[in-house]
Order: C-alpha cells, then structure tokens, then sequence
C-alpha cells in the first residue's frame, strides 16, 4: 500500500514564506509523478493550485510555486495571506499496468 | 466554462450498491486527453482517489477498492458513472467528480464538482 505523507499542520505569520513538502514510501518524488496541489477550505470543495511539479492554473495566485525538494514534491507560499489558512493536499501520479494516483494526508496551514 | 456536478442518493444501507452520476458541461468525453476522476472524503478525513476514465475508454482504480469499483461513461449524455458495491458504514463520505486532463509531459486534475454527502447507515 503506496503512502503519500505530509505534514499534519504548519503555522506561519501573514507575509512569511512557509514550504510544504510531499513523500512517498516508495522513494524519491520526481516529476514523473506529476505532483499536484489542491487547497481546501471548511465547506468547500478542494481548488486545484499547481500541477505537473509546478504549473499554476490560469486562476493560481502568484505567491504560490512548486518544486521539487530532497525527494520531495513541494509547495511554497510566499507573502501568506490571512486567507491561505486552509488544508494543503497533495496527489501523486504512481504509473505502470495498473496506474493510480494517492492523495497526501493533508497539511493544515494555520495563517497567525 | 467547465462544470461537473455530482448527483446519487444521500443514505444508503450497508451491503448495498451505490450508484452516482457526475453530470458534466464545457467539454467532451470523447475528446483525446481528458478523462474525469473520482475521489472521496470522510468527515473531517483527508482526500481518498478512487477512480479515472478516459476519453479513450482506459479505466484506472484505486488498488485497495479496485474489486469494489465500476466506472463508466455516456458520451452522448455527458456523464460519467461510478458504482461501489458491498457499502459500509466506513465508505460514509463526500465524493466528488473532477475533470482531468492528460498529456505528453502533464496530468493533472482541475475543476471539481460540489460534491455529494452519501451516509452509510441502516
């Protein structure tokens, strides 16, 4: 069983800059994995941020970028905004005959 | 402008077979590339991924529910179907649909339905 972790929770300070970051127990994250993010709100569905590692969507704001970091899939917010308290999600692309894809735990961003 | 919206019951039985439809507008099934997924989460839980289908017809699972799962489409209808049999109190969840997209060097999911609450109870 493919298990994809993430921090639990981050707490940062409106207009710091805080990275989350996204494993796999099966080794190194690389591009092939397509990392993507998504960000959740209480009550809403998730809203995709980044894909394939660190592509935005045309409605991603500026302030967050992809990477990838010692082995793992990363997001970095920079210039956090009181409304990017959310949950953090991120998704891995596992390939081969019967290809899949595994969601992170999730990471709890608190903005104090 | 992409939509998908889910549609099912919102209370079933144990044991029994649930049946959801993701109603979808903006863009086609049938076009090469796009596929649309499903993915679940239990109250105050993470995001599961449950399954894919592909314009093509190719059909992915998750491997710990593959035994449980049937996905399937109507290009004519817009429409894509999910069916999970044997339900059980643990499968309560919000299951969403979500348009995927497919290329050389990307794959990604972006737009997303509301999401349906399904509770699993006697």
């Amino acid at each position: 069983q493919t298990v994809v972790t993430q921090e639990p929770s981050l707490t940062v300070s409106p207009g710091g800059t805080v990275t989350l970051t996204c494993a796999s127990s099966t080794g190194a994250v690389t591009s092939g994995y397509y990392p993507n993010w998504f960000q959740q709100k209480p009550g809403q569905a998730p809203r995709a941020l980044i894909y394939s590692t660190s592509n935005k969507h045309s409605w991603t704001p500026a302030r967050f970028s992809g990477s990838l970091l010692g082995g793992k899939a990363a997001l970095t917010l920079s210039g956090v905004q009181p409304e990017d308290e959310a949950e953090y999600y991120c998704l891995l692309y596992y390939g081969g005959a019967q290809s899949n894809w595994v969601f992170g735990g999730g990471t709890k961003l608190t903005v104090l | 402008q992409i939509t998908l919206k889910e549609s099912g019951p919102t209370l079933v039985k144990p044991t029994q077979t649930l049946t959801l439809t993701c109603t979808f507008s903006g863009f086609s099934l049938s076009t090469s590339g796009v596929g649309v997924g499903w993915i679940r989460q239990p109250p105050g839980k993470a995001l599961e991924w449950l399954a894919l289908i592909y314009w093509d017809d190719d059909k992915r699972y998750s491997p710990s529910l593959k035994s449980r799962l049937t996905i399937t489409k109507d290009t004519s209808k817009n429409q894509v179907v999910l069916t999970m049999t044997n339900m059980d109190p643990v499968d309560t969840a919000t299951y969403y649909c979500a348009h995927s997209w497919i290329g050389p060097t990307t794959d990604y999911f972006d737009y997303w339905g509301q999401g349906t609450l399904v509770t699993v109870s006697s």
